[in-house]
């Protein structure tokens, strides 16, 4: 059981430099996630997908973007990183609205330089 | 606003003895609750939730957390402590309004001494 799989898993940018984190499931799962996790600060959502097709902004969205084009996959594009993005970067998934849990990746720990 | 709070950065306990890790939420309505568990290098895993019902839910490795609505409190709570439960833990919230996201609280680390 794969579950939620996110690559890569390390990721160095310089400033200014773009790239795209992929999350995929194999849960079938319609609705899925991606946070932000920074010390003291717990997990915040960027963006989220509640099916194929569409996507909506969560709480600090700027500076992202992202795509559900199929839906087994999530991805969320930095077009131009900043150090700010310096962080650890999870994807997760849920059946319908999520009142059973979330299954979440193993995470991407993204430093930007 | 809805919010989730984790008062204790940090939790240490004896191996062997009662541990409790504190939440308490502010949500308009009946909320969901949730607590999951991430160990070093990890996701997030989920370990119990409550919808309705038992104001007492068990769930994963032996944790169990009490919903208490007067105080909207939901602590997680487990009687005898492994040093394998050391962890970051999160409580987390969703409301009934459709918003499809979860608040979370912002971890409580548990130390488990042997």
């Amino acid at each position: 059981n794969a579950g939620v799989t996110q690559t890569p898993k390390f990721r160095v940018l310089k400033t200014g430099q773009s790239m795209t984190l992929l999350c995929a499931q194999d849960m079938n799962h319609e609705y899925m996630y991606w946070y932000r996790q920074d010390p003291g600060m717990g997990l915040r959502l960027i963006h989220y997908s509640v099916g194929e097709g569409t996507t909506a902004k969560g709480e600090v969205p700027d500076g992202y973007n992202v795509s559900r084009l199929k839906k087994q996959n999530f991805l969320l594009g930095l077009e131009s990183a900043a150090p700010s993005q310096t962080s650890v970067y999870f994807c997760a998934s849920s059946y319908s609205e999520g009142a059973r849990g979330y299954t979440f990746g193993s995470g991407t720990r993204l430093t930007v330089v | 606003a809805q919010s989730v709070a984790q008062p204790e950065d940090q939790v240490n306990v004896a191996e062997g003895n009662p541990l409790t890790v504190k939440c308490t939420y502010s949500v308009s309505g009946n909320p969901y609750l949730f607590w999951y568990v991430q160990y070093p290098n990890r996701g997030l895993q989920f370990l119990l939730k409550y919808i309705t019902g038992d104001n007492l839910v068990k769930g994963s490795y032996g944790f169990e957390a009490e919903f208490n609505k007067s105080q909207t409190s939901f602590h997680l709570k487990k009687p005898s402590a492994l040093v394998s439960d050391s962890a970051l833990y999160f409580c987390a919230v969703r409301d009934r309004s459709g918003t499809y996201k979860y608040i979370f609280g912002t971890g409580t680390r548990l130390k488990v001494l042997a």
